[in-house]
């Protein structure tokens, strides 16, 4: 049972052009979504995450929109650079045990320049 | 700060075969867990440790065991290894509280059961 969905499994975009990432979650007991990025050969390391109580969170270049009623999330990289190229996961958690992710399947994404 | 280390980089064994993957952080984090990423299916919570003395199983905990005698050393025992325990995995660490929800995430062990 896969409590968090994630789409799609790869994405190519342009450079300078948006990507978006979709996740999707069951259990109502998750507030605390964060989005890890994955560069070949390395552990993940947060990119940027939210609590419910908010519906966008914008870092940089980076935003995620959160849909609390649809229970879905998304993240955004406007502007791609070739740079962001890398597998992107979001995940959830209980805010008190972010220490236990359950992560979605993972985006490979590919920037052209 | 090395943050969290993980040795050894790359393993191979033959079936039935145990080992010890090696984690440490010197972050003076709380919380420490264990996951695997196989291809397609993300990183899977196999144990973790909200402190030294207390571990607890996650998602997939079959086959491994953990111990957490210190702060920092939190490694993952396989006991009889099988192939379908071929994967990557990643310890990581983090500081409970307000702030700290934040894991970091050690390089990674690649492991290949034969």
């Amino acid at each position: 049972q896969q409590q968090v969905k994630q789409s799609p499994q790869s994405l190519i975009v342009q450079k300078g052009g948006i990507s978006i990432i979709n996740c999707a979650y069951e259990n109502t007991a998750f507030d605390y979504f964060p989005w890890y990025q994955q560069f070949p050969g390395k552990g993940p390391a947060l990119l940027i995450a939210i609590r419910p109580d908010v519906s966008e969170k914008k870092e940089g270049r980076f935003t995620i929109s959160f849909n609390k009623s649809a229970k879905q999330f998304s993240l955004h990289i406007m502007d791609s650079q070739p740079g962001d190229s890398a597998t992107y996961f979001c995940a959830a958690s209980g805010v008190d045990s972010s220490y236990k992710l359950i992560f979605g399947s993972g985006t490979r994404l590919l920037v052209r320049p | 700060n090395a943050g969290v280390t993980q040795t050894p980089k790359f393993q191979v064994l033959k079936t039935g075969q145990s080992m010890t993957l090696q984690c440490a952080q010197d972050m003076n984090h709380e919380y420490m867990s264990w996951y695997r990423q196989d291809p397609g299916m993300g990183l899977r919570l196999i144990h973790y440790s909200v402190g030294a003395g207390i571990t607890d199983q996650g998602e997939v905990p079959n086959g491994y065991n953990v111990s957490r005698s210190t702060t920092e050393d939190f490694p993952l025992r396989l006991l009889s290894a099988a192939p379908s325990q071929t994967s990557v995995y990643f310890c990581a660490s983090s500081l409970q509280g307000r702030r700290g929800y934040e894991q970091y995430f050690g390089p990674g062990t690649r492991l290949t059961v034969t």
